[in-house]
């Protein structure tokens, strides 16, 4: 079946590093992506990874695949308080839709 | 270059009344997505179309949800009548290349309440 699964709540200090995590179903799934939602907000696509890489750099954002355990993560560096928002990992099985997870809400404390 | 438009924003009305929403993707793009996101939750999908055929209508409520995309741009999803349950955000989404998920790009959604 198709299910991804995330922690609900994250909770971080301005400056730390945030880790969130995410475990998916879909071993042919192409690509998995986050996407980050602010209140009140539309999904923004924040960056994804092929299946085929372990892990993807990009600015303060670092994903992490691990195919074999079906385990993705999100990682922030210097983690800010314009950070706050809900994170949702997806994954894309056969056919065109993306499966997303419950999404996690991180939280900023300065 | 502008992203997803959805409109309205916000829609109060009472239960068993229609209601539509509408959805203008980004330029270009030939597949377009209405997703259900309730609270707390993550988006489901509701319908996809490539150009203007509906290619996975599965998840979509037939008896009273209904979709259009009548020249393969932009499009109307509608609910008759609606149902206290069907308070929700609706969020419109397009790509750029069909068959598969490729990158989906979201608008900001219509949040529904039904009273």
């Amino acid at each position: 079946g198709e299910d991804v699964e995330q922690s609900l709540f994250l909770s971080v200090r301005e400056g730390d590093s945030s880790v969130i995590n995410c475990t998916y179903t879909d071993s042919s799934s192409t690509y998995l992506y986050w996407y980050k939602q602010e209140p009140g907000a539309g999904l923004q696509l924040l960056t994804y990874i092929f299946s085929n890489m372990d892990m993807k750099q990009d600015q303060r954002l670092t994903v992490l695949l691990n195919k074999k355990d079906k385990h993705l993560s999100l990682r922030i560096a210097d983690t800010q308080t314009g950070d706050s928002a809900i994170y949702f990992c997806a994954e894309t099985p056969p056919g065109g839709k993306l499966i997303f997870g419950q999404g996690t809400e991180l939280s900023v404390k300065p | 270059e502008a992203g997803v438009v959805q409109s309205p924003r916000y829609k109060i009305i009472e239960k068993k009344q229609p209601v539509a929403f509408w959805c203008n993707p980004i330029s270009g793009h030939n597949t377009l997505y209405w997703y259900l996101q309730n609270l707390g939750q993550g988006p489901e999908l509701l319908i996809r179309y490539e150009n203007e055929e509906a290619v996975d209508d599965s998840q979509l409520p037939k008896d009273r949800f209904s979709a259009e995309r009548l020249k393969g741009v932009d499009s109307t999803l509608k609910i008759q009548p609606a149902e206290l349950g069907d308070s929700a955000v609706y969020l419109c989404a397009s790509s750029g290349t069909s068959g598969r998920a490729d990158t989906q790009y979201f608008g900001p959604g219509t949040r529904l309440t039904v009273l």
